[in-house]
């Protein structure tokens, strides 16, 4: 059980270049989401996958599209990279079968994923 | 939206000593509230969380509050040990399959 797994680990880019991040979960959670994380911003909801077939913008949206490919799986892309989009990217997933009062809004986070754009 | 303000954004203490994180949220509709640590280089990951039909949890030597009517929220951590050096997420959610929106993190220290 791998949980959730995010590629790649590393990467740099130039300005302008594009990316995808993508992410697996194995948990058959329901939702998924991705997270930019920048020193003493904390954690920034960029979109998020309620249900398969959805998605929605999160608080910093701008220069990122998404695709949930099916259950386990939710893509992040830059079409064109800015030194502004350096930062460490998180997916999530929560939201099994059991319902709120037993857990489902608990989030499993990937290992993250280190962009530089340069 | 939401918005979930946390303070202080570092905090040291002493070995053996308490710690307390205190959020405050926007929303009146939230709830659902966890906690969050991370610690150098890995991935959050969930301590405990309280919802909104529970004004007081506790797990070991961490406990959460709720204030729902002052819409703020607080973690404890009592006996402070050197492995509780981490940052500490605070975050609000309203129901279940929905955005959770975070605070901005406390960085605490606990000195040996």
């Amino acid at each position: 059980n791998a949980g959730v797994t995010q590629t790649p680990k590393f990467q740099v880019l130039k300005t302008g270049q594009s990316m995808t991040l993508q992410c697996a979960q194995d948990m058959n959670h329901n939702s998924m989401y991705w997270y930019r994380q920048d020193p003493g911003m904390g954690l920034r909801l960029i979109y998020y996958s309620a249900s398969e077939g959805t998605t929605d913008k999160g608080e910093v949206p701008n220069g990122y599209n998404v695709s949930r490919l099916n259950k386990r799986e939710f893509s992040l892309r830059l079409e064109s990279a800015a030194p502004s989009q350096t930062s460490v990217y998180f997916c999530a997933s929560s939201g099994g079968s059991r319902g709120f009062l037993t857990g489902a809004n608990v989030l499993t986070f990937g290992a993250g994923s280190r962009l530089t754009v340069l | 939206g939401e918005n979930v303000e946390q303070h202080p954004s570092t905090l040291s203490v002493q070995e053996g000593d308490s710690a307390v994180i205190k959020c405050t949220y926007s929303d009146s509709a939230s709830n659902y509230f966890p906690w969050y640590k991370q610690e150098l280089g890995k991935r959050p990951q969930l301590i405990i969380d309280i919802r909104s039909n529970v004004g007081e949890k506790k797990d070991q030597r961490i406990a959460v509050t709720l204030n729902k009517t002052a819409k703020h929220f607080s973690l404890h951590i009592t006996e402070t040990q050197p492995e509780d050096s981490a940052v500490y997420f605070c975050a609000a959610s309203i129901g279940s399959y929905q955005k959770v929106t975070f605070g901005t993190g406390t960085k605490l220290q606990v000195i040996p």
